[in-house]
């Protein structure tokens, strides 16, 4: 079974703070995503990377980076937290093809 | 642009009930859509995954079909259980990476 795993199910941080969310997926996948997920709007791009070292911007990208240093891990940052990115942030991987996702169970961030 | 719709956004059945869930969207130009299933505060399943040059696909009770030229998608459950209840969502893949996501269905079904 594919495994995605994200670091924290709950966080909350200070507006200002650095965060980091870590997602690790245990099947050698190329492509990593990072989503957030809001009441109304769905889940939307924020980055993806489908090599080590290589990211794309995705639909929202402002206020984030990203990390991919090895191949199992992406790591999304908000570099100063602001109390507009408290929502729910879902990581997935994919194969090279991309036919389907699998997604991690999701990180809820409060920021206060 | 590409928009997925989802109505009704909340449903409620009793148990034993066949239903169908609808999945509209503007662009016919996808390359697949896919069904999943998202628990409360949880991340999201996959159900089904309809290539676009496919009519439908099945998995135990789920039958997924997928109208390209109407823009259309429905999941059909057959014989709800109430371990059904959940938030449905549908995605299109509409580029190399790209998936534009409904923003859901959720199903309550009633023991």
């Amino acid at each position: 079974d594919v495994k995605v795993t994200q670091s924290s199910r709950y966080l909350v941080k200070r507006t200002g703070e650095k965060v980091f969310l870590e997602c690790v997926q245990d099947m050698d996948h190329e492509n990593m995503f990072w989503y957030r997920q809001d009441p109304g709007l769905g889940l939307r791009l924020i980055y993806f990377s489908y090599d080590v070292k290589m990211k794309e911007k995705g639909d929202i990208p402002e206020g984030y980076s990203v990390s991919r240093e090895k191949k199992e891990r992406f790591s999304l940052i908000l570099e100063s937290a602001s109390t507009n990115q408290t929502s729910m942030y879902l990581c997935a991987s994919s194969p090279m093809t991309i036919e389907t996702q699998y997604f991690g169970p999701g990180t809820r961030l409060l920021v206060l | 642009k590409q928009e997925v719709t989802q109505i009704p956004a909340a449903l409620s059945v009793p148990e034993g009930e066949n239903l169908v869930l609808n999945c509209s969207f503007t662009d016919s130009a996808i390359y697949n859509l896919q069904w999943f299933r998202q628990d409360p505060g949880k991340g999201l399943t996959s159900l089904l995954l309809i290539q676009s040059s496919q009519r439908e696909q099945t998995s135990g009770r789920l039958n997924a079909s997928l109208d390209k030229s109407s823009g259309r998608s429905t999941l059909y459950i057959a014989a709800s259980q109430p371990g059904d209840s959940a938030t449905y969502l549908c995605a299109v893949r509409v580029g190399t990476y790209k998936y534009i996501f409904g923003t859901g269905t959720r199903l309550k079904v009633l023991a």
